[in-house]
């Protein structure tokens, strides 16, 4: 199993670009997240999802945009960047069945100039 | 809403030393905790977890142990080696499916 999986693994941004970050994971889990993590702030909910077709709302979700079209895959949309999401994003996947232990992918870092 | 505290932030002690890292939640009613591993540069790895019904878990070197009403958990590592050094974050899983993090505990084992 690859476990979960991101990309890129850094990536450059002007101010007012989109893009999409990537997630897969192999291990059929039913929870998928995503999560940033800044200094001083420590790692910070964005959005969940439970399930295919179903996403809600962390901590810190405005300036993002997710689906979760299929079991495997929870990219994450930056519309319009901002300096203010530089950041290193993890995603990380759980099935809520078990243990609800959570797995989290290698990390995108993102810089928005 | 709950919050999550670590202390110490930074600890540095010689090889060898058996150390206790410690993690504070404010609410109680939580459906696990669980204990992660950051390189720098790197993402987390989990090493323990804490079901809300268990008291502690052990993995090799690593023990942790959880008391929910108090609202703490700590993290005991034996005879420390260098290659432990690292960032250690605790994270409660609330029965919100939110996982909410503490800020880290910075180890700094020296051979």
């Amino acid at each position: 199993n690859a476990g979960v999986t991101q990309t890129p693994k850094f990536q450059v941004l002007k101010t007012g670009q989109s893009m999409t970050l990537q997630c897969a994971q192999d291990m059929n889990h039913e929870y998928m997240s995503w999560y940033r993590q800044d200094p001083g702030m420590g790692l910070r909910l964005i959005h969940y999802s439970v399930g295919a077709g179903i996403t809600d709302q962390g901590e810190v979700p405005n300036g993002y945009n997710v689906s979760r079209s299929t079991t495997e895959d929870f990219p994450l949309r930056l519309l319009s960047a901002a300096p203010s999401q530089t950041s290193v994003y993890f995603c990380a996947s759980s099935f809520p069945g078990q243990t609800h232990e959570q797995f989290f992918g290698p990390g995108t870092r993102l810089t928005v100039l | 809403k709950q919050e999550v505290t670590q202390i110490p932030a930074a600890l540095s002690v010689p090889e060898g030393e058996n150390l206790v890292l410690n993690c504070s939640f404010t609410d109680s009613a939580i459906y696990n905790l669980q204990w992660f591993r950051q390189d720098p540069g790197k993402g987390l790895t989990s090493l323990l977890l804490i079901q809300s019904s268990q008291r502690e878990q052990t993995s090799g070197r690593l023990n942790a142990s959880l008391d929910k009403s108090s609202g703490r958990s700590t993290l005991y590592i034996a005879a420390s080696q260098p290659g432990d050094s690292a960032t250690y974050l605790c994270a409660v899983h609330d029965y919100g499916q939110n996982f909410v993090f503490g800020p880290g505990t910075r180890l700094s084992v020296l051979p």
